[in-house]
């Protein structure tokens, strides 16, 4: 089965710094990624997506590179607020199967 | 449009009882996934049911099942509960395609948080 993998389980940044969170997939048939956001006491919540097709989508404050290579992505968050505290998900898939196979997710911890 | 609703939000429940899960899914999505989030395992994807049918499994035992209504709401149920079954419980919908190149995305609800005592 899939096996993803986050590279940092927790991430400490100060408010207004950039963050970057890494994600690690090992299927290299993946070729379509989703961002997702946890906040405490919620559903993860969709951030961005990209296709196999793109390396690079940006979003507002967000981007997302893609390097099919070393099946590898991050997810880029500009000047970081301390509204993006929270776990952040990648979620690769692989054609249109929805089965969805999650990392253990990278907290991101913002101070002020 | 309403987002996707599972009730109920919080329940407790003994060793051994069941438990059956409701999700109602964004309008006009058909396709419904249950996963089961844990401080230790992390979000695992249990299964995922579209047009009646469930499409995709999970590595669960049989005591976790799954159905869904033809108005594409859907329902699990925990059969035998154990103490590690405690677990928050989401659900996500996405509209549900038989065919197509690339998956699609999935929005989640709230969850349910399911504590065995």
């Amino acid at each position: 089965g899939e096996s993803v993998g986050l590279h940092l389980p927790t991430l400490s940044v100060q408010e207004g710094d950039n963050s970057i969170i890494n994600c690690a997939y090992s299927n290299s048939a993946s070729d379509y990624f989703i961002w997702y956001k946890q906040e405490s006491g919620k559903g993860p919540q969709f951030i961005i997506d990209i296709r196999s097709n793109m390396d690079k989508r940006q979003g507002q404050r967000v981007t997302v590179l893609l390097n099919k290579t070393v099946k590898h992505l991050s997810l880029q968050i500009a000047a970081t607020q301390p509204g993006d505290s929270a776990v952040y998900f990648c979620a690769p898939l692989c054609g249109n199967n929805n089965d969805m196979r999650f990392g253990a997710g990278t907290r991101l911890t913002v101070k002020p | 449009k309403a987002g996707v609703t599972q009730t109920p939000r919080y329940l407790i429940k003994t060793r051994g009882q069941q438990v059956t899960l409701s999700c109602s899914p964004i309008s006009g999505h058909r396709s419904v996934s249950w996963y089961q989030q844990t401080p230790g395992q992390g979000l695992q994807f249990l299964f995922e049911y579209f047009s009646e049918t469930q499409r995709n499994k999970g590595n669960f035992p049989g005591r976790f099942s799954g159905r869904q209504f033809s108005n594409s709401r859907s329902e699990m149920n925990v059969s035998t509960l154990e103490l590690g079954d405690s677990a928050l419980y989401l659900c996500a919908s996405s509209p549900g395609t038989t065919s197509g190149t690339y998956g699609e995305t999935q929005y989640f609800g709230p969850g349910t948080r399911l504590l065995v005592l």
